[in-house]
């Protein structure tokens, strides 16, 4: 059974770090590009980042630019986002999905709270 | 990055029919076959439903269908139930993962 589950998530000040991690089970992880998907309290569906099988491209929406930084271990199925300088408008549940069929995510984990407030 | 445009709110009756669009531009849902749309209950992860504009994964009811014309997509659920009441995202590309700003599917 294919399964992605994230943790990581908590309550941060501003300005502050988190590492997310996603543990990814049931499938052959390093043949899989995987993406983190953010959706804030009451909104849409917002993508974050990506990165491909073996790790060598990445790509970030503009607004965790320079702050985010995505990465995974092939050898420990898992995919990470590491999260500095947060700010209020990070505040989301973070979701981790792969790319199935040419940007059709069929599995999802289940979501971990990131809130940023002092 | 603008969010595809998806009419904030549907509704229809017990077996009705109805659709929801997402409207894009030529160089996303125009220009790719890479059109999703993904259910969303609250406080849960979205699923999959349509994937490649007008594909099925396994175990999704036949009764969710998608198209595309032009620069917009649909994504159609026929013989309404109550537990379609749900969020509907669709998501495409452009340059990155694009979605839709969701669509709140009422059934009466």
């Amino acid at each position: 059974e294919v399964q992605l589950e994230e943790s990581g998530g908590g309550s941060v000040q501003p300005g502050g770090s988190l590492r997310l991690s996603c543990a990814a089970s049931g499938f052959t992880f390093g043949n899989f590009w995987m993406y983190w998907v953010r959706q804030a309290p009451g909104k849409g569906l917002v993508w974050v980042s990506r990165i491909n099988s073996d790790g060598s491209t990445i790509t970030y929406a503009d607004s965790v630019k320079g702050r985010f930084t995505i990465s995974r271990d092939n050898a420990k199925n898992t995919l990470y986002l590491q999260m500095n300088s947060l700010r209020a408008e990070d505040t989301a549940v973070y979701y981790c999905t792969r790319d199935w069929r040419n940007l059709g995510f069929d599995y999802w984990g289940q979501g971990t709270l990131v809130t940023v407030s002092s | 990055q603008s969010a595809l445009t998806q009419p904030a709110s549907v509704s229809g009756s017990l077996g009705q029919s109805i659709t929801i669009s997402c409207s894009g531009v030529s160089s996303d849902v125009g220009g790719y076959q890479h059109v999703s749309w993904y259910q969303q209950y609250p406080g849960k992860a979205p699923k999959l439903m349509i994937y490649e504009v007008r594909n099925r994964p396994s175990g999704v009811s036949s009764r969710f269908s998608g198209s595309k014309s032009g620069n917009t997509a649909s994504l159609t659920i026929s013989g309404l139930q109550a537990e379609d009441e749900a969020d509907y995202y669709c998501s495409t590309y452009r340059t990155n993962l694009l979605f839709g700003g969701g669509t709140k599917l009422t059934v009466l």
